[in-house]
């Protein structure tokens, strides 16, 4: 069964930092992988979407890689700001059509 | 407005009333969702829909039904609630990229 793995799950750290976030499935069998934001109580937002022919992704200063071979995603956010306080998910199916698998998800909090 | 909206936002009820959330869309997409969210146990898909004569059970369907009224509308039920159905209900919709949007959850509490 796969399962997502998201590393760390809570960050916190000082404005203006440059982080990764982390996220790995158990069978590197993915299709395609989408990273959400989620504040508390909230939807999810979805931040960016690597297609399946892609690489990475980039919006902002927010920067997504996946490398399929390993079944591993980053999530890359330059320059923090308390903001992007929130939790991060990365989800994806295992082929074209199939059911999004969701991670735990990382709590990051950026402190002023 | 909102491109994805579920009522009601916030629902308290009774163990074995009848509930039902609903979700409407204004994306276009032909495919949606129902997933629950847990402290914990992250988000688990209840139930999917690919077009208006599509429905398939997700991971968690026992005790839920649904129904595609429109390629706008999926309404999820509760045919008998129980505590234990005390979770955050979100609808989802997606086209064919697979990158899926969701609504802003339904907060339901099962006394």
């Amino acid at each position: 069964k796969q399962e997502v793995t998201q590393i760390p799950a809570a960050l916190s750290v000082p404005e203006g930092e440059n982080l990764v976030l982390n996220c790995s499935f158990t069978d590197s069998a993915i299709y395609n992988l989408q990273w959400f934001r989620q504040d508390p109580g909230k939807g999810l937002t979805s931040l960016l979407l690597i297609q399946s022919s892609q690489r990475e992704q980039t919006s902002g200063r927010l920067n997504a890689s996946l490398d399929k071979s390993s079944g591993r995603s980053t999530l890359y956010i330059a320059a923090s700001q308390p903001g992007d306080s929130a939790t991060y998910l990365c989800a994806g199916p295992r082929n074209q059509g199939g059911k999004l698998i969701f991670g735990q998800g990382t709590e990051l909090s950026v402190k002023p | 407005d909102a491109d994805v909206t579920q009522t009601p936002r916030n629902r308290i009820t009774k163990t074995g009333k009848r509930i039902m959330l609903e979700c409407s869309q204004t994306k276009g997409h032909d495919r949606m969702y129902w997933y629950r969210q847990d402290p914990g146990l992250g988000l688990r898909l209840i139930y999917y829909s690919f077009d208006v004569k599509d429905i398939n059970k997700g991971e968690i369907s026992d005790g839920y039904s649904v129904s595609r009224q429109a390629q706008a509308k999926f309404s999820l039920s509760l045919e008998s609630a129980i505590p234990n159905q005390t979770a955050l209900y979100f609808c989802a919709t997606s086209a064919h990229s697979n990158e899926q949007f969701f609504g802003p959850g339904t907060r339901l509490t099962v006394l």
